[in-house]
């Protein structure tokens, strides 16, 4: 399943599928773009990051992958589960600067069993 | 090593009282940063404070707003007189000084309701 920018708020995956979640950032000048991770009631979770000398990067069961051409990022979860339901935020920083992050609108993902 | 710490976990008050949010950063860490996240939405920045020092408070309202982050004890968010439109969950963040690439550590939120 795959996620259309900032406007499908809600990607619905069966249980095992791949998942795509995508952001697109807004300054051209940011360096740094972190994934985080929110389920209910709780503070964001680092899940991965990248920099902007890099196109992409694997974590476990993770990969991100940046386009700057066209200031795009995407979360890619391999074999989904239950436990990957959740709001998922895209995060952009310039570093060097003052560090303040800045979040995309989210994304929620249904994992169907 | 416990995580970025923040208490209450929630919090009511009325219109018109005061309400203080705590945010002990994780061990090592010195820097701190308030987010607040309005229902159904991301995160927004507020300030981002070292030691007894406002860095960056390009995200604080203007009025009744305040924070600060004393050499001893916690980081302190203050919202004074509130109203309804405040009732948010507010997010604290740490990072260990000296890093290029800030990888921020979230605490779990204090969330506000204002009746």
């Amino acid at each position: 399943g795959e996620s259309v920018g900032l406007h499908l708020p809600t990607l619905s995956v069966q249980e095992g599928d791949n998942s795509i979640i995508n952001c697109a950032y807004s300054n051209s000048a940011s360096d740094y773009f972190i994934w985080y991770k929110q389920e209910s009631g709780k503070g964001p979770q680092f899940i991965i990051d990248i920099r902007s000398n890099m196109d992409k990067r694997q974590g476990q069961r993770v990969t991100v992958l940046l386009n700057k051409t066209v200031k795009h990022l995407s979360l890619q979860i391999a074999a989904t589960q239950p436990g990957d339901s959740a709001v998922y935020f895209c995060a952009e920083t310039l570093s060097g600067n003052t560090g303040k992050l800045i979040f995309g609108q989210g994304t929620t993902l249904q994992v169907k069993p | 090593n416990a995580g970025v710490m923040q208490n209450p976990r929630h919090l009511v008050r009325r219109r018109g009282q005061e309400a203080r949010l705590r945010c002990s950063p994780m061990k090592g860490h010195s820097h701190v940063y308030w987010y607040r996240q309005l229902p159904e939405e991301g995160l927004k920045f507020m300030v981002y404070l070292q030691k007894e020092n406002i860095i960056d408070e390009s995200g604080m309202p203007k009025e009744r707003f305040s924070a600060e982050f004393p050499k001893e004890g916690p980081s302190i968010l203050r919202i004074q007189q509130v109203v309804r439109g405040d009732s948010a969950a507010y997010f604290c963040a740490s990072s260990p000084p000296g890093l290029v690439y800030n990888e921020q550590f979230f605490g779990p939120g204090t969330r506000l309701t204002v009746l």
